[in-house]
């Protein structure tokens, strides 16, 4: 079965800390791998997208990384404003509709 | 700002009652998608169209209809509504194969 898993469901850092959120994926074919930010009552607001194992991308302090199985979201040296759920989604067929993972909540302290 | 457009932001309506939720989405993009999220299930698909044509169906429930305009905006019709249609509904657009833009959702409420 298709299937998307995020973990952990919650995390809460000091500003500063440095941590990882993880996104593993059961699907035949990936057609990619995306990355959303989602602030609370809002839209997910698109990050990344990775297409093949061993493809990284940053952007301000966050970077995205692939594997045949999985996929991280590194976030580096953390500020408040980082604070959302951050959802990772794939492709299920040449539609391109998404399975969308049930999300990290993401907390940063002051 | 994705340059999805999604009219109302917010619809409080009663059992039974019919709704129409509207999306435009960004400029030269064919493909519109629709999402339902609510607290317990999380973003679930719902419907594609491109360029006008049904491309692809979720577990959309047979009360929910959706279609693509010529100008290709998109309305996602909820009818006999319950309950449980409360939730935040977002479409998306895209260029084909590609990252999918979302709107700012409508916030349905039924009561």
């Amino acid at each position: 079965e298709d299937q998307v898993t995020q973990s952990p469901e919650a995390l809460r850092l000091q500003e500063g800390e440095s941590s990882s959120l993880n996104c593993s994926y059961t699907v035949s074919g990936l057609r990619g791998l995306f990355w959303y930010r989602q602030d609370p009552g809002k839209g997910p607001e698109f990050l990344f997208t990775l297409y093949s194992a061993g493809e990284e991308k940053e952007k301000e302090r966050l970077k995205a990384t692939l594997t045949k199985k999985e996929s991280f979201l590194h976030i580096t040296a953390p500020k408040p404003e980082d604070s959302a759920t951050y959802l990772c989604a794939v492709p299920l067929d040449t539609s391109y509709k998404l399975i969308f993972g049930s999300g990290t909540r993401l907390l940063v302290r002051p | 700002d994705s340059g999805v457009t999604q009219t109302p932001k917010h619809l409080i309506t009663a059992t039974g009652q019919r709704v129409t939720l509207r999306c435009s989405p960004r400029s030269g993009d064919l493909s519109v998608y629709w999402y339902q999220q609510s607290l317990d299930q999380g973003l679930q698909f719902l419907i594609q169209y491109y360029n006008g044509e049904e491309r692809a169906k979720g577990n959309i429930l047979e009360r929910f209809s959706a279609q693509q305009f010529p100008d290709l905006h998109s309305e996602l019709n909820l009818s006999s509504l319950e309950l449980g249609d409360s939730a935040l509904y977002f479409c998306a657009s895209s260029v084909a194969g590609r990252e999918q833009y979302f709107g700012p959702g409508t916030r349905l409420t039924v009561t």
